[in-house]
């Protein structure tokens, strides 16, 4: 079936260094990707998001680059802190044959840790 | 700003009991949703109301049934509650399909 994934469960980085956590899905009917954080015991937070029509899009020191092409999905994080600590999900947005939302479809995540 | 509020945080239920878990945003949004986190697993779809009045199947509905009682309130009910519904339940809304506000979860243990 279709569904989004991620390439690798955990990521671990050096405070300071820049992050990259990437993504693959498999619907081309998906015209909306959204990057999430989630910190222990807590939901899902919005870090940034983007449509099917950019390839690109820059938040406070993250960054998504989106391929569709070869259906690949990234988020950059400069210069991670102690904070940035968490899993990250991507997720798409599906659309109905009327062209309604009906939900988010989310990959499985990464754990991003932070080395001192 | 409460956002999207859910109740009860905590619950642990026996098996076959009923219990209902409450959802309210106050942000006017038209969609909102039911999800369900199992460890180490990204969120899955339960069902969902893309406007007051209408609900659809997720991508797991089965044991689950929900109520849009009006656009603020989305409620999800567990009839007879089964071990393998053990699991994080987190409700969101969106105004027209972005957007997206998850609430802060409902933890809910099945024995």
């Amino acid at each position: 079936g279709e569904s989004v994934g991620l390439h690798l469960p955990t990521l671990s980085v050096q405070e300071g260094d820049n992050s990259i956590i990437n993504c693959a899905y498999s619907n081309s009917a998906s015209d909306y990707f959204i990057w999430y954080k989630q910190e222990s015991g807590k939901g899902p937070q919005f870090i940034i998001d983007i449509r099917s029509n950019m390839d690109k899009r820059q938040g406070q020191r993250v960054t998504v680059l989106l391929n569709k092409t070869v259906k690949h999905l990234s988020l950059q994080i400069a210069a991670t802190q102690p904070g940035d600590s968490a899993v990250y999900f991507c997720a798409e947005n599906r659309r109905d044959s009327g062209g309604g939302a009906d939900g988010l479809t989310f990959g499985k995540g990464t754990h991003l840790i932070i080395q001192p | 700003n409460a956002g999207v509020t859910q109740t009860p945080k905590f619950q642990v239920l026996k098996t076959g009991q009923s219990m209902t878990l409450q959802c309210a945003q106050d942000m006017n949004h038209n969609s909102m949703y039911w999800y369900r986190q199992d460890p180490g697993m990204g969120l899955r779809l339960i069902y969902y109301s893309a406007s007051e009045g209408t609900t659809d199947k997720g991508e797991v509905p089965n044991g689950y049934n929900v109520s849009r009682l009006n656009k603020r309130e989305f409620s999800l009910r567990l009839e007879s509650a089964a071990p393998s519904q053990t699991s994080v339940y987190f409700c969101a809304s969106s105004l027209i399909g972005d957007g997206y506000t998850f609430g802060s979860g409902t933890r809910l243990t099945v024995v």
